[in-house]
Protein backbone atom coordinates (compact mmCIF):
# COMPACT_ATOMS: atom_id res chain seq x y z
CA UNK A 1 0.00 0.00 0.00
CA UNK A 2 1.57 3.02 -1.18
CA UNK A 3 1.79 6.02 1.44
CA UNK A 4 1.50 9.76 0.23
CA UNK A 5 3.88 10.74 -2.15
CA UNK A 6 5.39 13.84 -3.00
CA UNK A 7 7.47 15.16 -6.24
CA UNK A 8 9.79 16.70 -6.47
CA UNK A 9 11.99 16.00 -3.75
CA UNK A 10 14.22 19.33 -4.28
CA UNK A 11 13.69 22.28 -5.94
CA UNK A 12 15.78 25.27 -6.16
CA UNK A 13 13.96 28.40 -7.79
CA UNK A 14 14.79 32.43 -7.99
CA UNK A 15 12.87 35.03 -7.06
CA UNK A 16 9.99 35.97 -9.06
CA UNK A 17 9.50 32.09 -10.43
CA UNK A 18 6.49 30.05 -9.96
CA UNK A 19 6.90 26.46 -9.14
CA UNK A 20 4.61 23.49 -9.17
CA UNK A 21 3.92 20.88 -6.25
CA UNK A 22 2.70 17.41 -6.78
CA UNK A 23 1.38 15.77 -4.64
CA UNK A 24 -0.38 11.70 -4.54
CA UNK A 25 -2.74 10.60 -1.78
CA UNK A 26 -2.57 7.17 0.22
CA UNK A 27 -4.75 4.73 -1.50
CA UNK A 28 -7.99 5.47 -0.39
CA UNK A 29 -7.90 8.73 0.64
CA UNK A 30 -9.91 11.83 -0.66
CA UNK A 31 -8.45 14.83 1.08
CA UNK A 32 -5.36 16.07 0.40
CA UNK A 33 -3.85 19.36 2.88
CA UNK A 34 -0.65 21.23 2.34
CA UNK A 35 1.36 22.66 4.36
CA UNK A 36 4.84 25.03 4.55
CA UNK A 37 7.13 24.24 7.07
CA UNK A 38 9.76 26.56 7.24
CA UNK A 39 12.95 25.66 9.10
CA UNK A 40 13.02 25.66 12.83
CA UNK A 41 9.29 25.83 12.63
CA UNK A 42 5.69 23.95 12.84
CA UNK A 43 4.31 23.11 10.04
CA UNK A 44 1.56 25.64 8.66
CA UNK A 45 -1.78 24.86 7.23
CA UNK A 46 -2.04 26.13 3.58
CA UNK A 47 -5.17 25.15 1.89
CA UNK A 48 -7.40 21.43 2.06
CA UNK A 49 -9.06 19.81 -1.26
CA UNK A 50 -11.56 17.34 -1.78
CA UNK A 51 -14.18 16.71 -4.46
CA UNK A 52 -11.59 19.09 -6.49
CA UNK A 53 -12.47 22.04 -4.42
CA UNK A 54 -10.62 24.23 -2.02
CA UNK A 55 -12.48 23.59 1.12
CA UNK A 56 -10.53 25.82 3.54
CA UNK A 57 -7.31 28.10 3.74
CA UNK A 58 -4.59 29.45 5.89
CA UNK A 59 -3.15 32.30 6.19
CA UNK A 60 -1.33 32.48 3.01
CA UNK A 61 -1.59 34.87 0.41
CA UNK A 62 -3.17 34.29 -3.45
CA UNK A 63 0.13 33.62 -4.67
CA UNK A 64 -0.18 30.11 -3.50
CA UNK A 65 -2.70 28.54 -4.74
CA UNK A 66 -3.81 24.64 -5.57
CA UNK A 67 -5.44 21.82 -7.69
CA UNK A 68 -7.15 18.69 -7.19
CA UNK A 69 -7.50 15.83 -9.64
CA UNK A 70 -10.65 13.14 -9.88
CA UNK A 71 -8.27 10.87 -8.95
CA UNK A 72 -7.56 13.22 -5.94
CA UNK A 73 -4.23 13.97 -6.67
CA UNK A 74 -3.01 17.33 -5.48
CA UNK A 75 -0.51 20.14 -7.16
CA UNK A 76 0.26 23.56 -5.25
CA UNK A 77 1.37 26.70 -7.33
CA UNK A 78 3.41 29.22 -5.85
CA UNK A 79 3.63 32.11 -7.77
CA UNK A 80 6.39 35.42 -7.49
CA UNK A 81 8.35 33.67 -5.44
CA UNK A 82 10.01 35.55 -2.70
CA UNK A 83 12.99 34.30 -0.57
CA UNK A 84 10.51 33.52 2.43
CA UNK A 85 8.85 31.00 0.34
CA UNK A 86 12.09 28.63 1.14
CA UNK A 87 10.61 25.76 3.07
CA UNK A 88 10.06 22.13 3.07
CA UNK A 89 6.49 21.60 1.72
CA UNK A 90 4.08 19.01 2.86
CA UNK A 91 1.29 17.35 1.66
CA UNK A 92 -0.96 15.28 4.08
CA UNK A 93 -3.84 12.91 2.94
CA UNK A 94 -7.25 11.99 4.92
CA UNK A 95 -10.28 9.46 4.15
CA UNK A 96 -13.12 11.80 4.56
CA UNK A 97 -15.12 9.58 4.08
CA UNK A 98 -14.20 7.08 7.11
CA UNK A 99 -16.19 6.41 10.37
CA UNK A 100 -13.78 8.16 12.85
CA UNK A 101 -14.50 11.50 11.71
CA UNK A 102 -12.24 13.83 13.39
CA UNK A 103 -10.00 10.70 14.36
CA UNK A 104 -8.94 10.02 10.97
CA UNK A 105 -5.56 11.24 11.47
CA UNK A 106 -4.01 12.75 8.70
CA UNK A 107 -0.66 10.77 6.58
CA UNK A 108 1.97 13.00 5.37
CA UNK A 109 4.51 12.46 2.42
CA UNK A 110 8.03 13.11 2.57
CA UNK A 111 7.78 16.80 1.29
CA UNK A 112 9.44 18.75 -1.26
CA UNK A 113 12.46 20.88 -0.23
CA UNK A 114 11.98 24.52 -1.87
CA UNK A 115 15.04 26.81 -2.12
CA UNK A 116 14.58 30.24 -3.77
CA UNK A 117 17.79 32.21 -3.99
CA UNK B 1 -9.18 29.64 18.91
CA UNK B 2 -7.80 26.20 19.68
CA UNK B 3 -4.30 26.18 19.97
CA UNK B 4 -1.37 23.82 21.34
CA UNK B 5 2.05 25.07 22.64
CA UNK B 6 4.86 22.84 23.25
CA UNK B 7 7.18 24.07 26.08
CA UNK B 8 10.98 23.49 25.30
CA UNK B 9 12.39 23.47 21.65
CA UNK B 10 15.09 21.07 22.73
CA UNK B 11 15.62 18.77 25.05
CA UNK B 12 18.34 16.31 25.70
CA UNK B 13 18.15 13.23 27.68
CA UNK B 14 20.93 10.28 28.34
CA UNK B 15 20.12 6.46 26.36
CA UNK B 16 17.98 5.02 28.97
CA UNK B 17 16.34 7.81 30.97
CA UNK B 18 12.83 9.06 30.92
CA UNK B 19 11.48 10.92 27.95
CA UNK B 20 9.37 13.95 28.62
CA UNK B 21 7.97 16.19 26.29
CA UNK B 22 5.35 18.41 27.05
CA UNK B 23 2.32 19.56 25.11
CA UNK B 24 -0.39 21.75 26.11
CA UNK B 25 -3.66 22.44 24.03
CA UNK B 26 -6.10 25.97 24.40
CA UNK B 27 -9.66 24.57 23.33
CA UNK B 28 -13.14 25.30 24.05
CA UNK B 29 -13.89 22.13 23.19
CA UNK B 30 -13.22 18.27 23.23
CA UNK B 31 -9.86 18.69 21.56
CA UNK B 32 -8.44 16.09 18.92
CA UNK B 33 -4.70 15.63 19.74
CA UNK B 34 -1.80 14.45 17.90
CA UNK B 35 1.81 13.63 18.05
CA UNK B 36 3.89 13.63 15.81
CA UNK B 37 7.47 12.58 15.18
CA UNK B 38 10.21 13.71 12.22
CA UNK B 39 13.30 11.88 11.33
CA UNK B 40 15.95 14.22 9.85
CA UNK B 41 14.90 14.84 5.88
CA UNK B 42 11.40 13.33 6.69
CA UNK B 43 8.03 13.62 6.93
CA UNK B 44 5.82 13.59 9.63
CA UNK B 45 4.84 9.83 11.48
CA UNK B 46 2.07 9.24 13.52
CA UNK B 47 2.84 8.72 17.08
CA UNK B 48 -0.47 8.64 18.81
CA UNK B 49 -3.64 10.22 18.84
CA UNK B 50 -6.06 11.26 21.70
CA UNK B 51 -9.47 9.78 20.65
CA UNK B 52 -11.28 10.28 24.12
CA UNK B 53 -12.06 6.44 24.85
CA UNK B 54 -8.61 6.49 27.19
CA UNK B 55 -7.14 9.03 29.06
CA UNK B 56 -3.44 7.19 28.69
CA UNK B 57 -2.96 6.83 24.85
CA UNK B 58 -0.09 4.28 23.75
CA UNK B 59 1.38 4.34 20.20
CA UNK B 60 4.66 3.28 18.36
CA UNK B 61 8.25 2.77 19.22
CA UNK B 62 7.23 2.44 23.05
CA UNK B 63 6.08 6.23 23.54
CA UNK B 64 2.25 6.77 24.99
CA UNK B 65 1.08 10.33 26.34
CA UNK B 66 -1.72 11.23 28.93
CA UNK B 67 -4.94 13.42 28.46
CA UNK B 68 -5.50 15.76 31.78
CA UNK B 69 -8.20 17.54 30.80
CA UNK B 70 -7.57 19.45 34.39
CA UNK B 71 -3.86 20.70 33.24
CA UNK B 72 -5.38 21.27 29.21
CA UNK B 73 -2.23 19.13 28.80
CA UNK B 74 -1.20 15.88 26.39
CA UNK B 75 2.02 14.99 27.65
CA UNK B 76 4.32 12.57 25.81
CA UNK B 77 6.49 10.04 27.42
CA UNK B 78 8.75 7.01 27.15
CA UNK B 79 10.51 5.11 30.09
CA UNK B 80 13.55 4.62 28.44
CA UNK B 81 14.90 6.92 25.62
CA UNK B 82 17.02 4.70 22.74
CA UNK B 83 19.64 6.66 20.20
CA UNK B 84 17.07 6.27 17.71
CA UNK B 85 14.26 8.37 19.02
CA UNK B 86 16.58 11.48 18.20
CA UNK B 87 13.90 13.54 15.68
CA UNK B 88 11.63 16.61 16.19
CA UNK B 89 8.48 15.90 17.81
CA UNK B 90 5.22 17.87 17.05
CA UNK B 91 2.15 18.50 19.01
CA UNK B 92 -1.36 18.88 16.99
CA UNK B 93 -4.30 19.70 17.38
CA UNK B 94 -7.33 18.90 14.79
CA UNK B 95 -9.43 22.09 14.62
CA UNK B 96 -13.19 21.43 12.78
CA UNK B 97 -14.33 24.13 10.01
CA UNK B 98 -17.62 23.65 8.62
CA UNK B 99 -17.10 20.07 8.20
CA UNK B 100 -13.08 20.13 7.27
CA UNK B 101 -10.21 19.11 9.40
CA UNK B 102 -6.63 21.06 9.66
CA UNK B 103 -4.08 20.49 11.88
CA UNK B 104 -2.57 23.47 14.04
CA UNK B 105 0.83 22.30 15.07
CA UNK B 106 2.90 23.19 17.64
CA UNK B 107 6.59 24.60 16.85
CA UNK B 108 8.50 21.50 17.89
CA UNK B 109 10.38 19.54 20.26
CA UNK B 110 13.96 18.47 19.01
CA UNK B 111 15.17 15.29 21.13
CA UNK B 112 18.79 14.83 21.55
CA UNK B 113 20.00 11.46 23.19
CA UNK B 114 23.32 11.16 24.48
CA UNK B 115 25.23 8.29 24.48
Amino acid sequence: DAGVTQSPTHLIKTRGQQVTLRCSPKSGHDTVSWYQQALGQGPQFIFQYYEEEERQRGNFPDRFSGHQFPNYSSELNVNALLLGDSALYLCASRDRRGTSGAYNEQFFGPGTRLTVL
Amino acid sequence: AQSVTQLGSHVSVSEGALVLLRCNYSSSVPPYLFWYVQYPNQGLQLLLKYTSAATLVKGINGFEAEFKKSETSFHLTKPSAHMSDAAEYFCAVSVVTSGTYKYIFGTGTRLKVLA
